[in-house]
């Protein structure tokens, strides 16, 4: 079974910082999706950003930008200039086409501190 | 766009009553997807609907759960009889073409509570 390891459970850091949250995923499929989806306190759950395993460039944001290393099956999310509005849980959810789904990880709550 | 609609926001019930979520997707959006979301499991998806036929329902966690897409633009998911353990956010998405391919859109959930 395919799966979604996201090893940080909870992560803090000030305003204005930068932070990685990490995701890796098991797959034997070449081409896939990748998706970072971000669950504020409102519970509405809202994309942050998405990759395209066939590319090789690192999608970007504004803030938001990943680490993509197909070889190692990491989807790493780099926020920048963290602002409070940030704080949230994060959740990786790559998408194979032999499940035609989402694959959800556990997330990681992330929280700014003014 | 209003984006996905789901009511009610919040419901309570008792033990063994009938409950019916509702969800009204995006315009034009012809795929459809109800998770359930908890503190233990995370989310699951429940069952995915393309072009109003529901295409994997494998996630739906027994015969007490049905849903329905009747028209392009409502689907239900009802519980019957409902029981303490099905207390959980429940989301409906919906997305132009098949998941992967493009974003998923989220409604705001209904918080579910069974006493």
């Amino acid at each position: 079974a395919q799966t979604v390891t996201q090893s940080q459970p909870e992560m803090s850091v000030q305003e204005a910082e930068t932070v990685t949250l990490s995701c890796t995923y098991d797959t034997s499929e070449n081409n896939y999706y990748l998706f970072w989806y971000k669950q504020p306190p409102s519970r509405q759950m809202i994309l942050v950003i998405r990759q395209e395993a066939y590319k090789q460039q690192n999608a970007t944001e504004n803030r938001f930008s990943v680490n993509f290393q197909k070889a190692a099956k990491s989807f790493s999310l780099k926020i920048s200039d963290s602002q409070l509005g940030d704080t949230a849980m994060y959740f990786c959810a790559p998408y194979m086409d032999s499940n035609y789904q989402l694959i959800w990880g556990a997330g990681t709550k992330l929280i700014i501190k003014p | 766009d209003a984006g996905v609609i789901q009511s009610p926001r919040h419901e309570v019930t008792e033990m063994g009553q009938e409950v019916t979520l509702r969800c009204k997707p995006i315009s034009g959006h012809n795929s459809l997807f109800w998770y359930r979301q908890t503190m233990m499991r995370g989310l699951e998806l429940l069952i995915y609907f393309n072009n109003n036929v529901p295409i994997d329902d494998s996630g739906m966690p027994e015969d007490r759960f049905s849903a329905k897409m009747p028209n392009a633009s409502f689907s239900t998911l009802k519980i019957q009889p409902s029981e303490p353990r099905d207390s959980a956010v429940y989301f409906c998405a919906s997305s132009p073409t098949g998941q992967g391919k493009t974003e998923a859109f989220f409604g705001q959930g209904t918080r579910l509570t069974v006493v």
